[in-house]
């Protein structure tokens, strides 16, 4: 699987967008990006996954560089409760769905 | 959608017993998944299943350590003879495989205390 590398740690005010980078060099056509957080003491929460192209949800937006090669996900107004640890995950699915997770980065919302 | 249902929320043991983790996935998801998560480790994957079959147990740490899948809805995972050093949270994970990228959805773990 493609590494993934994140900073350890960020920190975002209340009610702005929180950007979390991820670098993903490594990346093969058929790996897809994916974004999860655990926040303290709870199992890790599905966010949003993408291939190449730009995807939204409720929850935050992913931004796939046309390389490739990087990834952005987008908490468009960050609160408290979104104080966690973020990981992003490159996955193949033909090798049976696993996640191989990293250390994330630690997300501190202040208000 | 009740989620993936772990038991027990917590376990306090002392080294030398058996310890068994239990996981309910969520209905109709036919991939189950076993992690270990330590804060020198960090989330690591111990087994998995495809419908009810164990397909790659290479993260499981030793022989103490068992996982069966007898139905597709449920599932155990059993450390015998425990020790300290297995003092971890345990999550387990379900997904739908056969959908193409179907997300993995986690139960809010097991912290096993071992002393």
């Amino acid at each position: 699987d493609a590494k993934t590398t994140q900073p350890p740690s960020m920190d975002c005010a209340e009610g702005r967008a929180a950007n979390l980078p991820c670098n993903h060099s490594t990346i093969s056509g058929n790996e897809y990006v994916y974004w999860y957080r655990q926040i303290h003491s709870q199992g890790p929460q599905y966010i949003i996954h993408g291939l190449k192209n730009n995807e939204t949800n409720e929850m935050a937006s992913l931004i796939i560089t046309e390389d490739r090669k990087s990834s952005t996900l987008i908490l468009p107004h960050a609160t408290l409760r979104d104080t966690a640890v973020y990981y992003c995950i490159v996955r193949v699915y033909n090798q049976g769905g696993k996640l191989i997770f990293g250390q994330g980065t630690e997300l501190s919302v202040k208000p | 959608d009740a989620g993936v249902i772990q038991s027990p929320r917590h376990e306090v043991t002392e080294m030398g017993q058996e310890v068994t983790l239990r996981c309910k996935p969520i209905s109709g998801h036919n991939s189950l998944f076993w992690y270990r998560q330590t804060m020198m480790r960090g989330l690591e994957l111990l087994i998995y299943f495809n419908n009810n079959v164990p397909i790659d147990d290479s993260g499981m740490p030793e022989d103490r350590f068992s996982a069966k899948m007898p139905n597709a809805s449920f599932s155990t995972l059993k450390i015998q003879p425990s020790e300290p050093r297995d003092s971890a949270v345990y999550f387990c994970a379900s997904s739908l495989a056969g959908t193409k990228n179907s997300p993995l959805h986690f139960g809010n773990g097991t912290r096993l205390t071992v002393t």
